[in-house]
């Protein structure tokens, strides 16, 4: 079964680092997500990026973060620099037809953790 | 209450027995997800209802979707040890281009072996 592949699974920064979260959607998969879940609470959207462009962000995606698909394969989340609330378990998902019509294949997540 | 808020929050039944979740929402949607989570680890999906559907089954998983009531149900038969996990309801909104899903606060399901 196809898979959404994150990595690291796990990665400690010190606060005001940069951070690089890597993702490999699923080969045929044209909708990328960038969610993250602060423990104990909700899982929270943060991005949607198609045909090479965020479609939608919300308002925890500030100018700390960024989004890019820098290589046709590999869909990477960046946190310029990092703050102690930044620690959260961030997930990759990727869809082939958006949310409208199928659930996400998610990957297993990276737990980031902001010391 | 938020959209997508799951009850009972937490759950614990013997193994063998039916357990079942609750999801409520606000907005109209154009469908209806439930995922699992295992402790710290990743989601994966289980079910998708559309809005137009009422029932749908995959396995021992049972959903309903009361589009009226704005309500969904999952419901597990016959459960096991390895259901013991979190799961959540999960929306879309209806407007186009909405491409976010918003999650419910998730039930924890134990079971007694």
């Amino acid at each position: 079964e196809p898979e959404v592949t994150q990595t690291p699974s796990h990665q400690v920064t010190q606060m005001g680092q940069e951070v690089i979260l890597r993702c490999v959607p699923i080969s045929n998969h044209l909708y990328f997500y960038w969610y993250r879940q602060i423990l104990g609470q909700k899982v929270e959207f943060l991005v949607s990026f198609y045909n090479n462009e965020i479609s939608e962000k919300s308002e925890i995606f500030d100018d700390q973060f960024s989004v890019e698909r820098p290589d046709g394969s590999n869909f990477t989340l960046k946190i310029r620099s990092t703050k102690l609330e930044d620690s959260a378990m961030y997930f990759c998902a990727s869809s082939v037809s958006g949310v409208f019509n199928y659930g996400y294949t998610f990957g297993s997540g990276t737990r980031l953790t902001v010391v | 209450s938020q959209q997508g808020e799951e009850d009972p929050q937490a759950l614990s039944i013997q193994e063998g027995e039916n357990a079942t979740m609750n999801c409520s929402y606000k907005t109209s949607i154009n469908n209806l997800q439930w995922y699992r989570q295992n402790s710290g680890r990743g989601l994966v999906h289980l079910i998708l209802i559309r809005s137009n559907e009422r029932e749908k089954h995959s396995g021992r998983l049972r959903v309903t979707l009361d589009t009226s009531k704005k309500s969904s149900s999952l419901l597990i038969t016959a459960s096991r040890a390895a259901d013991t996990a979190s799961y959540f309801c999960a929306t879309d909104a209806i407007s186009f281009g909405n491409e976010k899903l918003t999650f419910g606060t998730g039930t924890r399901l134990t079971i007694i072996p």
